[in-house]
Formats: C-alpha cells, structure tokens, sequence
C-alpha cells in the first residue's frame, strides 16, 4: 500500500535559518503531494501542494517539488520565523488507485527560537 | 465562509459509556474521514465516506461507527468508550472535482478523555 516516510523530528532551529524537512513516498499510482501544517490547539491546514512531477508548491515562503525519479517531496524554507514553529505533515492522495485517501506521515515538530 | 466544524471541542466520559462526535461541513464535498491523532502515530484514518449511504473503514475502526444521511454530516460514534480511545480527533472532508485535487480540510479537533 501507499506510505509515506518524513524525517524523524524534533527540528530546532534559530531564527533565520534554513530548514528541510525529508519526505519521500511509496504510491502505486500517481499521487498528488501535500505539506500541511498544525499549529498549537488547531487542526491541520495545507501549506502547499503539487499534483504531478516537477510541480513546484508554494506559500507563505515555504517551497517543495515533485521529484518522481526520487519519490520524494522535501519541504524548504529560506528563512524561519518563530511563527513557523508547529508540526508539519507530508501526505499524498491518490485518486486513481486508493480513490482519495490521504496517506500522513508520523509529523515533524518545528521549534524556532529567536 | 465555507468551513467545518466538530463539537464537543473537548469530551471527558468514563469507561463503557456511548460518545458522538459531530462533524458538520459547509463545503458540499462528497468525500468525508475521521482521524485519530496520537503522540508517535501520526494521523491514522477511522472511517470514512464517499457520500450519502456510504460508510467504509479505515484502518482502525474497532470500536468506532459512523453513519451518513446527508452531505454535510458525518458523526463519529463510539459504541463503548475505552481508554485506548483517549486521543485528538479531526474530521476532514475532499473533493477530487475542479479546483480541488484531494486535499484535506480538517476541523479543529475534538479532544476525547476516557477515564
């Protein structure tokens, strides 16, 4: 079946730094990618998406490409804020073969200190 | 606003006794999902549904039940609260049609303790 594996958390990072968050996924079909985010007390909400490869997702200066050849999705971000503290998932859908059942990752814990 | 929404936002009950959790949406999707999330489990799917008639189980349904008699609710039943179900619960609903591609809008949660 489809899973998908992110890097193992928690992340500490400081203000300004860069960060990666490794995602990579098994899929029998062609998936579309999702990072979504939860910040503290609320329910999880997309970051950003791709639905085929070499799609670039994009928001709030967090990027990830679709990179088939490698299954992987990794999540980046140039410079953090403390804001960005919260925990991230990665997730795919694939509408073809698991008719829209999304497959999450464990969740990666981002702390950014100022 | 299109949204969703859960109630009870937080839930205290005792061993044995029936629990529902509600989940309303307003975004007239047809695909809607119960998850469980658990330090160190991610999010894992109770059940889920397809539309109105349509229930299917996810990949830890005992103990849970659901039922769907319009589009915009699907409740979430415990038949017999354990402490194992001491956990956060997200409702969440999709929809493949144009513009949407599958993603997830989730509630804000339902926190269930049982004692």
């Amino acid at each position: 079946g489809d899973s998908v594996t992110q890097m193992e958390g928690p992340v500490t990072l400081s203000e300004e730094a860069f960060l990666t968050i490794n995602c990579t996924y098994t899929a029998t079909g062609y998936p579309s990618l999702f990072w979504y985010v939860q910040y503290p007390g609320e329910g999880l909400q997309l970051l950003l998406k791709a639905t085929k490869a070499d799609d670039k997702g994009s928001n709030k200066g967090f990027e990830a490409t679709y990179r088939k050849e490698t299954t992987s999705f990794h999540l980046e971000k140039g410079s953090v804020q403390v804001s960005d503290s919260a925990v991230y998932f990665c997730a795919l859908s694939d509408r073809d073969t698991n008719a829209g059942k999304s497959t999450f990752g464990d969740g990666t814990t981002l702390t950014v200190k100022p | 606003d299109a949204e969703i929404t859960q109630s009870p936002r937080h839930k205290i009950t005792e061993t044995g006794r029936q629990v529902t959790l509600a989940c309303h949406q307003t975004w007239n999707h047809n695909n809607m999902f119960w998850y469980r999330q658990d330090l160190g489990h991610g999010l894992r799917l109770i059940h889920y549904s397809y539309g109105v008639q349509d229930t299917n189980k996810g990949e830890v349904s005992d103990g849970y039940s659901v039922s769907r008699s319009n589009t915009e609710d699907l409740p979430l039943t415990l038949e017999s609260a354990a402490s194992s179900q001491t956990s956060v619960y997200f409702c969440a609903s999709s929809e493949f049609s144009f513009p949407n591609t599958g993603e997830l809008f989730f509630g804000e949660g339902s926190r269930l303790t049982v004692l």
